[in-house]
């Protein structure tokens, strides 16, 4: 079975720093990999995602994520962050081949930004 | 567009009573789904519909939650008898098209309380 685990449930950082955010699949084939951002108060918003071709995706709002295979991880970057990045961030995968796979979102990782 | 629209967006009720949430998702988007969010259990799905047809309820809890899509511009989430252990946030996604690779277009969400 399909499965996500985002192994950090709260990261801080300074203005300005560099962002990595982790994220672990499981899954039978090259999935759907989503990167999605919320906002206090609101929905969901993709952020990026991949499936296939060039494993370095870029997304919305200066994020990039890196897919690796042999590591079975899609970890999202930021080189410098802005107090505005201040959210929680999930994690999902789903669909590919098989397009019975729902998506399923990992917990989420909550980040904090120091002034 | 005023993209997916859901109401309340905040309700407390207390045990036993009835819940209704309602949404309305983007126009022209033949999906719906309809996640709860809590803080053990993170971002689940629920149900979704497509075409107004329910396709996959094996989200859905238990018997006291029913979900109904009466037409393309409107669905609701019914929660009878309420219990504490609903208390969540509630959260409507739309999207155009069925492929799990889509984004997916969220509400802001119904934050319930049941005391």
């Amino acid at each position: 079975a399909q499965s996500v685990t985002q192994p950090d449930i709260h990261i801080t950082v300074s203005e300005g720093a560099s962002l990595e955010l982790r994220c672990n699949y499981s899954y039978g084939a090259t999935p759907y990999l989503f990167w999605y951002v919320q906002s206090p108060g609101q929905g969901l918003q993709l952020l990026l995602k991949y499936f296939s071709g060039d494993t370095l995706v870029q997304g919305i709002k200066g994020f990039e994520a890196e897919f690796k295979r042999s590591q079975s991880s899609f970890n999202l970057r930021k080189p410098s962050v802005h107090w505005s990045d201040a959210a929680e961030y999930f994690c999902a995968v789903g669909g590919g081949r098989n397009r019975d796979d729902k998506i399923i979102f990992g917990k989420g990782t909550r980040l904090h930004i120091l002034p | 567009d005023a993209g997916v629209i859901q109401s309340p967006r905040h309700e407390v009720t207390e045990m036993g009573q009835e819940v209704t949430l309602r949404c309305k998702p983007i126009s022209g988007h033949d999906y719906l789904f309809w996640y709860r969010q809590t803080m053990m259990r993170g971002l689940e799905l629920l149900i979704y519909f497509n075409n107004n047809v329910p396709i996959d309820d094996s989200g859905m809890p238990e018997d006291r939650f029913s979900a109904k899509m009466p037409n393309a511009s409107f669905s609701t989430l019914k929660i009878q008898p309420s219990e504490p252990r609903d208390s969540a946030v509630y959260f409507c996604a739309s999207t155009p098209r069925q492929d799990w690779g889509n984004e997916q277009f969220f509400g802001p969400g119904t934050r319930l309380t049941v005391l």
